[in-house]
């Protein structure tokens, strides 16, 4: 069975600092990783996604995550924070299988930026 | 459309009613997901088609809950007797095909069971 565990529910940092959001998740097979971040009553959009290439993942609007199996974990950053990146941010992890992929997502980390 | 659409974006029932959630996807999306967003938790799986053929309906709390996409497009979320503990962000998502892993996700019906 797959898990994926987000360390903070909230995290604030203020604007230009660094954000990093931490996620480690349990797999019995090699994963595929995704971040999506949620905007206020938006639906979920997806950051970037690790799929088996290299283990520093590059998204959108700035943001990375590196793969580290030894440590299971694929934590996010973005050098700098800024005011458009408060939003609520999940990790997920999806075990692929015959029937297709079945994300299960971490219980998310909602981010303040402050100015 | 250009995007996942559902419908309604807001729904109030009161308990013990029935209630029906649409979700239109990309067209040519061939995966259709749900998925239920309690109140500060992550989405939780609840059941996915392929096409037509619903492939793993494991999520399905209960047999109150039913699921169908019967032409490989439109999907419909029935929820029947609803319940205080129905009350969630009900999420549709679509891919084009299976083992890519990324989905495009709907905004969500907001369902409260009063």
């Amino acid at each position: 069975a797959q898990s994926v565990t987000q360390l903070g529910s909230h995290v604030s940092v203020s604007e230009g600092a660094l954000v990093l959001l931490r996620c480690n998740y349990s797999s019995s097979v090699p994963p595929y990783l995704f971040w999506y971040v949620q905007y206020p009553n938006q639906g979920l959009q997806l950051l970037l996604k690790y799929t088996s290439a290299a283990t520093l993942v590059k998204g959108i609007n700035g943001f990375e995550a590196e793969f580290k199996k030894s440590e299971t974990s694929f934590h996010l950053t973005k050098p700098s924070a800024h005011m458009s990146d408060a939003a609520e941010y999940f990790c997920a992890v999806s075990e692929i299988k015959a029937a297709g992929n079945k994300l299960t997502f971490g219980g998310g980390t909602r981010v303040l930026v402050k100015p | 459309g250009a995007g996942v659409s559902q419908s309604p974006r807001y729904k109030v029932a009161k308990r013990g009613q029935d209630v029906a959630l649409r979700c239109d996807p990309i067209s040519g999306h061939v995966s259709l997901f749900w998925y239920q967003q309690a109140l500060g938790q992550g989405p939780e799986f609840l059941t996915y088609f392929q096409n037509e053929a619903q492939l793993d309906k494991s999520g399905l709390p209960s047999d109150r809950f039913f699921a169908e996409r019967p032409e490989g497009s439109v999907s419909t979320l029935k929820i029947q007797r609803t319940q205080q503990e129905d009350s969630a962000v009900y999420l549709c998502a679509s891919s084009l095909a299976q083992n890519t892993g990324e989905l495009f996700f709907g905004e969500g019906s907001r369902l409260t069971v009063l």
